[in-house]
């Protein structure tokens, strides 16, 4: 079975560090583009990163930009969100979701279930 | 960046309805261009991809359409299971998703 699972949601304080986790089986993840997408509360989906299959290229959304990391180690078929100097608006349910395998045009197929990230003293 | 608009923001059908969401980008998008549908407490499911192309295993009351900056979902007989969040997204830049269309009862 196709299959992504996040995990490493949690409370952190305003200022706070987490990293999360997606792991990847059921298909060759070192082909895929992969993303990450997150969801406040109530509101809509907001796309966060976006790595191609070999790692060498990343992009991410303006609000992230310099305190998000994305990586991926192909090896172990995982994904990894470092998320540094966090604010009560990164507060989400973070997916990771499985794109393309030849470039990033391609749609987003294959979701996680989400992790909760909750931003608050 | 482009901006992704829809239209509208929610609506009320019943089942058996032909239901139309608009979805307009700021900016030529070619037809990459994809539908999600999204349940309460679930991840999005994808519906439609490249604007007009349906998923393996999705209904085919489900139908896209559009090209350049102008698309629309169609859902031809609406059924139960279709009530939720629709949103389009698009994959020729960074991949901004709309606000979403509520579709309930």
């Amino acid at each position: 079975e196709v299959q992504l699972v996040e995990s490493g949601g949690g409370l952190v304080q305003p200022g706070g560090s987490l990293r999360l986790s997606c792991a990847a089986s059921g298909f060759t993840f070192s082909n895929y583009w992969v993303h990450w997408v997150r969801q406040a509360p109530g509101k809509g989906l907001v796309w966060v990163s976006r790595m191609n299959s070999d790692g060498s290229s990343t992009e991410y959304a303006d609000s992230v930009k310099g305190r998000f990391t994305f990586a991926r180690d192909n090896a172990r078929n995982t994904l990894y969100l470092q998320m540094n100097s966090l604010t009560a608006e990164d507060t989400a349910v973070y997916y990771c979701a499985r794109g393309g395998q030849f470039s990033y045009y391609y749609p987003m197929d294959v979701w996680g279930q989400g992790t909760t990230v909750t931003v608050s003293s | 960046d482009i901006q992704m608009t829809q239209s509208p923001s929610s609506l009320s059908a019943s089942v058996g309805d032909r239901v139309t969401i608009t979805c307009r980008a700021s900016q030529n998008v070619h037809s990459y261009l994809n539908w999600y549908q999204q349940k309460p407490g679930k991840p999005p499911k994808l519906l439609i991809y490249a604007a007009s192309s349906l998923q393996s295993g999705v209904p085919s009351r489900f139908s896209g359409s559009g090209s350049g900056t102008d698309f629309t979902l169609t859902i031809s007989s609406l059924q139960p299971e279709d009530f939720a969040t629709y949103y389009c997204q698009e994959s020729y830049n960074i991949h901004t998703f709309g606000p979403g269309t509520k579709v309930d009862i």
